[in-house]
């Protein structure tokens, strides 16, 4: 079975503070592709990172980062002195190589507050 | 950079009225989909389509068709328009042979009243 969890569904923070997002996926192929999608207020859906799962250097890539550790199989989302702007509800997603489709977590809202 | 286009952005349909929410790519990509979100909610997958010709039923297919004549459409079309189909629509696309990303059109808001 495929799955993802995102176990937190709002979170509020103040501006500056940092964030971490969870997801937690479950999967029997060994071979699979994690990614993180943001969706601001605007409504579009926007791709900010994939990883697969040989691959478990964290990436950072400004204000964020992404650790992933299979022995947890756990994919977390930290934004760093996190902004207005950052405000989104962000998805978390799942694809094993040989499957034709896409698994998503129910989503987190993040707002910011000023 | 056109990327994943749908069209209408926004219409507001009848009950039992048809229309086809439009989708093409330019990035040929084999693999598209079309997901459904309901307010508040996450992602439903309705139908998705491996290549041209090649259609499969998702989540929550009922009341909806798809066709996939070429590589770059893939039409959605809602039949017999009921309010339970109110919702945001998204078209996606799928680099398969490099990452296997998927890329999401801006969406298509509808309202069914």
């Amino acid at each position: 079975a495929q799955k993802v969890t995102q176990a937190q569904t709002e979170i509020s923070v103040v501006e500056k503070e940092d964030v971490t997002l969870d997801c937690v996926y479950e999967t029997r192929d060994t071979t699979y592709y994690l990614f993180w999608y943001k969706q601001p207020p605007s409504g579009e859906l926007v791709f900010l990172i994939r990883r697969n799962s040989f691959d478990e250097q964290n990436e950072i890539s400004g204000r964020y980062s992404w650790n992933f550790q299979k022995s947890t199989s756990s994919f977390n989302f930290t934004i760093t002195a996190s902004q207005v702007v950052d405000s989104a509800v962000y998805f978390c997603a799942l694809t094993p190589n040989t499957g034709n489709q896409f698994y998503f977590g129910t989503g987190t809202s993040l707002t910011v507050i000023p | 950079n056109a990327g994943v286009t749908q069209t209408p952005k926004f219409r507001i349909l009848k009950i039992g009225q048809s229309m086809t929410l439009q989708c093409a790519q330019d990035m040929n990509h084999n693999y598209m989909y079309w997901y459904r979100q309901d307010p508040g909610m996450g992602l439903k997958l309705i139908y998705y389509s491996v290549g041209a010709g090649i259609t499969d039923k998702g989540e929550v297919p009922n009341g909806y068709n798809v066709s996939r004549s070429t590589t770059e459409d893939f039409p959605l079309r809602l039949e017999l328009a009921a309010p339970s189909q109110t919702s945001v629509y998204f078209c996606a696309s799928r680099d398969r042979v490099s990452g296997n990303t998927i890329y999401f059109g801006e969406g298509s808001w509808l309202t069914v009243v």
